[in-house]
């Protein structure tokens, strides 16, 4: 089982609201990866890291934000929730390049939040 | 990456082995082969991945055909719990940012 977390896994809020979701895994990989997922739908990449203090945007423009402060840690934070912010964000880990064995492209999700923006 | 091809749904008896065919017929040499299965409700779950040996693991084998152009996923003994989205993914090991396309994938049913 892969040690990577997700806080809360339901929110109900109300619009204009200032949200964080968090994000940690225990396993110290660097790469990590929020992405936005609709019900019976793709998943999609908003954003991403190489490790601490590095930050990118993914494939699908969002209008949240996220720190890699610590290795183990990428929180996501919506300044103004709004209804079309409803949806599930998944968050992911994976090892590095330099591993020289294993799964170094195998992503371990966390459970997810469910987002609900009313 | 390479594009693939799966059924959209799929039925397997309890106990018995689900078989899940992918095609991936213009996949490059340097790509791998992938599978991820999503339970609802939750985050996708790492399965299996392949280059062009046969692998196995605790929870499935991965059959790739010689020319590579397809591939099974083999769950030996299905059970309940084994209900959920399958997704077959052709990528290149450290490809850019690592992102991960899923499409469609098969949805796997498995009845008593």
């Amino acid at each position: 089982e892969a040690d990577i977390y997700q806080t809360p896994r339901y929110l109900v809020i109300g619009t204009g609201k200032k949200i964080t979701l968090e994000c940690s895994q225990t396993m110290g990989h660097d790469k990590m990866y929020w992405y936005q997922q609709d019900p019976g739908m793709e998943l999609h990449l908003i954003h991403y890291s190489y490790g601490v203090n590095s930050t990118e945007k993914g494939d699908l423009s969002s209008e949240s934000t996220v720190s890699r402060i610590r290795t183990e840690h990428f929180p996501l934070t919506l300044e103004s929730a709004r209804p079309s912010h409803t949806s599930q964000y998944l968050c992911a880990s994976s090892e590095p390049h330099e591993v020289l064995a294993g799964d170094t492209d195998t992503q371990y999700f966390g459970p997810g939040t469910r987002l609900t923006v009313l | 990456d390479a594009k693939t091809t799966q059924p959209p749904s799929m039925d397997c008896a309890e106990g018995r082995a689900a078989n899940l065919p992918c095609n991936h017929s213009t996949i490059s040499g340097n790509e791998y082969v992938y599978w991820y299965r999503q339970i609802h409700s939750q985050g996708p779950q790492y399965i299996i991945h392949g280059l062009k040996n046969n692998e196995t693991n605790e929870m499935a084998s991965l059959i790739i055909t010689e020319d590579r152009k397809s591939s099974t996923l083999i769950l030996p003994h299905a059970t309940l719990r084994d209900t959920a989205v399958y997704y077959c993914i052709v990528r290149t090991r450290g490809t850019s940012y690592g992102k991960l396309t899923f499409g469609q994938g098969t949805i796997l049913t498995v009845h008593p």
